[in-house]
């Protein structure tokens, strides 16, 4: 065990819907990391939050968006979703802002049909 | 920009055998941290190893170790007396300014 939970486990819905992917870190850790992995793309990262503040950004879509909170869980929302946003979504943490080794969560299982 | 390629989609290896994942990567980059990652069938993303640039020396941990070619920029995972637990699919990643993934090599091990 990481530490690190994520919320909803599995998660399915359909096209055009929108969904919220939530992450606590472990205790302490100030960064939160998003990352997708599609079953033909590996993993890509998305989005990184430091202590509230976005600190990177990968290949992360428009449609999509993250925020960090006071508590510094973070959620990743999806919107107008499509049938590639299929895929096993991960959150990451990290005691500092870079440089570390990466806690992952179980990560969540989405589903568009 | 970085990039991290794994040029084995797929490897095996005998019990108690040892086996040399590759990976090699590309950055303009001075500072950075690489990383092996494994990913067993539950989907658990596990740290394995992880090599600071600044560092000459091979990290290893227990039955793991690296070889670190900073000129090369390759970064090999070397496994000695696999054990079919070791059976994963092995990520090496790059951390300097963008993290970057390889595309992973599937790691069977046989009994």
């Amino acid at each position: 065990d990481s530490g690190v939970t994520q919320t909803p486990k599995h998660l399915i819905t359909a096209t055009g819907q929108r969904v919220t992917l939530r992450c606590s870190p472990r205790s302490g850790d100030l960064s939160v990391y998003w990352y997708q992995q599609s079953l033909d793309q590996g993993l890509q990262f998305l989005i990184q939050y430091y202590n509230g503040e976005e600190r990177a950004k990968g290949n992360i879509l428009e449609r999509f968006s993250a925020q960090q909170f006071p508590d510094l869980h973070s959620e990743l929302n999806l919107s107008s979703l499509e049938l590639g946003d299929s895929a096993l979504y991960f959150c990451a943490s990290t005691p500092g802002g870079s440089w570390s080794e990466q806690f992952f969560g179980p990560g969540t299982r989405l589903t568009v049909l | 920009a970085q990039t991290v390629t794994q040029s084995q989609p797929e490897m095996s290896v005998q019990e108690a055998e040892t086996v040399t994942l590759s990976c090699t990567y590309d950055t303009s980059e001075s500072d950075y941290y690489l990383f092996w990652y494994k990913q067993p069938p539950s989907r658990q993303m596990i740290l394995v190893i992880r090599q600071e640039a600044y560092k000459q020396q091979n990290a290893t941990e227990n039955r793991f170790s690296v070889n670190f070619q900073k000129a090369a920029k390759s970064f090999s995972l070397k496994i000695s007396d696999s054990q079919l637990g070791d059976a994963a699919m092995y990520f090496c990643a790059y951390h300097g300014n963008k993290l970057v993934f390889g595309a992973g090599t599937i790691l069977r091990v046989k009994s």
